[in-house]
């Protein structure tokens, strides 16, 4: 497999369930991205990446926990989610942090019910 | 006042027309200014970059900035049905952070 992948491409969740979403890229990238895609609205940068270690969390609400095991693997782990957290969240990958290019996944899209 | 503007659309047009898509950007100091597509179902790809002012031409598909405007347009030629997309311009600022505009949806009608 090639690009970047995620999983699951849906997820229906109550507010009081836990859920993770994975991604997985195959690039040999440094950096990778949580960004949340909402209807209408500009792409909203979570959390940044670089070589496992988180360099950026832009105010984004505790139930959202990133995780970063290794450079080719991110996760973001859901709890306690609101319905305005609704939306397609998608990550992606460059070669170093803010590089030009980014590769993004096809985002999982997320609906709290 | 948002640092990239881009108006949401959507766009309609027949197919082999000119498609002018457009973005205005607040800050004067940003370098890079790129468009994005992202078809229905899949994440945004990056179509094409520039740095600073002036055109940049891949096929059919032309980016243009003007600096002294701060405005940011697509061209697309002979538009095509396999154009129909949202289209996402971004620019970086000087922390590299990317920023992005609303997007654009456009459809090119056979």
């Amino acid at each position: 497999e090639t690009g970047v992948t995620q999983t699951p491409r849906h997820l229906v969740m109550g507010m009081t369930n836990k859920k993770s979403l994975k991604c997985e890229q195959h690039l040999g990238h440094n950096a990778m991205y949580w960004y949340k895609q909402s209807a209408k609205k500009p792409l909203e940068l979570m959390f940044v990446y670089s070589l496992e270690e988180r360099v950026e969390n832009n105010s984004v609400p505790s139930r959202f926990s990133p995780e970063c095991p290794n450079s080719s693997h991110l996760f973001l782990h859901l709890h306690t989610l609101q319905p305005e957290d609704s939306a397609l969240y998608l990550c992606a990958s460059s070669q170093a942090v803010r590089e030009v290019g980014y590769t993004f996944g096809s985002g999982t899209r997320l609906t709290v019910v | 006042q948002k640092e990239v503007e881009q108006d949401p659309g959507p766009l309609s047009v027949p197919e082999g027309a000119i498609v002018s898509l457009n973005c205005t950007y607040s800050n004067s100091a940003f370098q890079y200014f790129m468009w994005y597509r992202q078809y229905s179902r899949k994440g945004p790809e990056l179509l094409m970059y520039t740095y600073s002012s002036g055109n940049k031409e891949d096929g059919r598909f032309t980016a243009q900035v003007d600096k002294s405007s701060k405005y940011i347009s697509l061209f697309i030629r002979d538009s095509q049905p396999s154009d129909s997309a949202t289209y996402l311009c971004a620019t970086r600022d000087q922390g590299g952070k990317l920023i992005f505009g609303q997007g654009t949806e456009l459809s090119v009608k056979p």
